[in-house]
């Protein structure tokens, strides 16, 4: 297996659940991130985690709850959504931080869907 | 504030060239990226420009003239396959990755 994996593809969750998004990179990369991508909306970073500490958190809402247990995995623990949190969530990872020509790699996001 | 300006839509020809623009205002440049992103799946790293010019790589090139704030990414010989989203972005002066709203390339026969 190869790129950037993540689990589930597809996600329907009621607003009182409780559920997790699961990223994993197999390019030995030490950064990763959480985008949330809306329909014909700019990419949205939420989180940034180098060398597995987060340095980046956009103003998001608690109810998202970033985990990066090591530098192949990345979470998102998701808690009391709202319908506007519907969107695509992309994982990404690249070879430090930003600097550089590196580009990230894109994993093919879960469609999420709050009811 | 920092803004990544392109078409939302475009309709091209098959075998045909098509350009896509992409203007920024941003807070400083560390460089600007196209990538690609078919519905429904994970975006793809097209290019990287990071001094004035022309990138070629194959059937795509892509653009840069950072004093206009201005880039675009040119596809050749247009193939069905191409039909996808195009994606600009731009690091800023604090290596935080600004993207467009992705230009949506409809590739008609």
């Amino acid at each position: 297996e190869t790129g950037v994996t993540q689990t589930p593809r597809h996600l329907v969750m009621g607003m009182t659940n409780k559920k997790s998004l699961k990223c994993e990179q197999h390019l030995g990369h030490n950064a990763m991130y959480w985008y949330k991508q809306s329909a014909k909306k700019p990419l949205e970073l939420m989180f940034v985690y180098s060398l597995e500490e987060r340095v980046e958190n956009n103003s998001v809402p608690s109810r998202f709850s970033p985990e990066c247990p090591n530098s192949s995995h990345l979470f998102l623990h998701l808690h009391t959504l709202q319908p506007e949190d519907s969107a695509l969530y992309l994982c990404a990872s690249s070879q430090d931080e930003g600097t550089g020509a590196a580009e990230a790699f894109f994993g093919q996001g879960t469609r999420l869907t709050v009811v | 504030g920092q803004n990544i300006d392109q078409p939302t839509e475009m309709t091209a020809t098959e075998g045909a060239i098509v350009q896509i623009n992409c203007t920024y205002q941003t807070s400083g440049f560390n460089g600007l990226f196209w990538y690609q992103q078919h519905a429904g799946e994970a975006p793809t790293f097209l290019s990287y420009n990071v001094l004035d010019g022309l990138e070629e790589k194959g059937r795509f090139s892509s653009f840069l003239s950072r004093s206009k704030g201005y880039s675009y990414l040119l596809l050749k010989e247009l193939q069905m396959k191409d039909s996808a989203s195009y994606l600009c972005a731009v690091r800023d002066s604090n290596y935080q990755l600004i993207w467009g709203a992705g230009t949506k390339l409809i590739i008609k026969p």
